[in-house]
């Protein structure tokens, strides 16, 4: 079974371009995940999908930055114009939506990320 | 907003001491997961701890679930140099889908 899979593994943009980064999560997966971490830091959530629809988006840091999930399959996030502080890595993650009992299982399967560095 | 914070940042041992990182939660968790993040590579589940007190064992690690589940551990025994990484843990409040991570422990095993 494929997993999580990024793409690029590495963009270098200068500052005011635009860049999109693809996610194509496991199959079958409902949820899927975009986080950021930035040189050393946390893992920083910012959006959650469900199929096609924005579950929780309240992660993301401003306009600059837009999530889509057309036909809740693979997602795209794009950030334009890009700034220098958006550099860092931006993993994708999916998950199961199975409810165990009252318990949901939200384990997540990464991808390898996208190191993005903006100059 | 719910917060999870993870001490210590850093911690560098000799290769056969134990080792510890620590995850405490501003609310009440439904489950606590465990990921480990080798140098250059991408956070890996390691565990899902989801009962009030519960301890589980993965050979030399032990993963603990406070009585409040609001905090929670990951010791590892005789630390071998393949340890290396940093060490997440995530947190999923009661009745919601978002798992918030903490900022890791990064460990440092020398030989």
């Amino acid at each position: 079974e494929a997993g999580v899979t990024q793409f690029p593994s590495h963009s270098v943009i200068e500052k005011g371009q635009t860049v999109t980064l693809r996610c194509d999560p496991i199959s079958g997966h409902d949820n899927l995940y975009w986080y950021r971490r930035v040189m050393g830091k946390e893992i920083k959530f910012l959006l959650h999908f469900v199929k096609e629809s924005k579950q929780d988006e309240s992660g993301m840091p401003n306009n600059r930055f837009l999530a889509e999930r057309t036909g809740g399959t693979y997602s795209t996030l794009k950030v334009q114009p890009a700034e220098l502080e958006d550099s860092g890595v931006y993993f994708c993650a999916s998950s199961l939506r199975r409810a165990v009992g009252a318990i949901m299982n939200t384990e997540a399967f990464f991808g390898q990320g996208t190191r993005l560095t903006v100059v | 907003g719910q917060q999870v914070m993870q001490i210590p940042q850093y911690q560098h041992v000799q290769e056969g001491e134990d080792f510890t990182t620590y995850c405490n939660s501003s609310t009440t968790l439904s489950n606590i997961q465990w990921y480990k993040q080798r140098p250059g590579g991408h956070p890996v589940f390691l565990i899902q701890l989801v009962k009030s007190g519960e301890v589980k064992k993965q050979k030399r690690l032990t993963f603990q679930f406070g009585e409040a589940k609001k905090n929670s551990s990951l010791h590892i025994t005789a630390t071998q140099t393949t340890d290396v990484g940093t060490y997440f843990c995530a947190g999923a409040r009661t009745g919601g889908f978002k798992t918030i991570f903490g900022a890791g422990t990064r460990l440092f095993v020398k030989a």
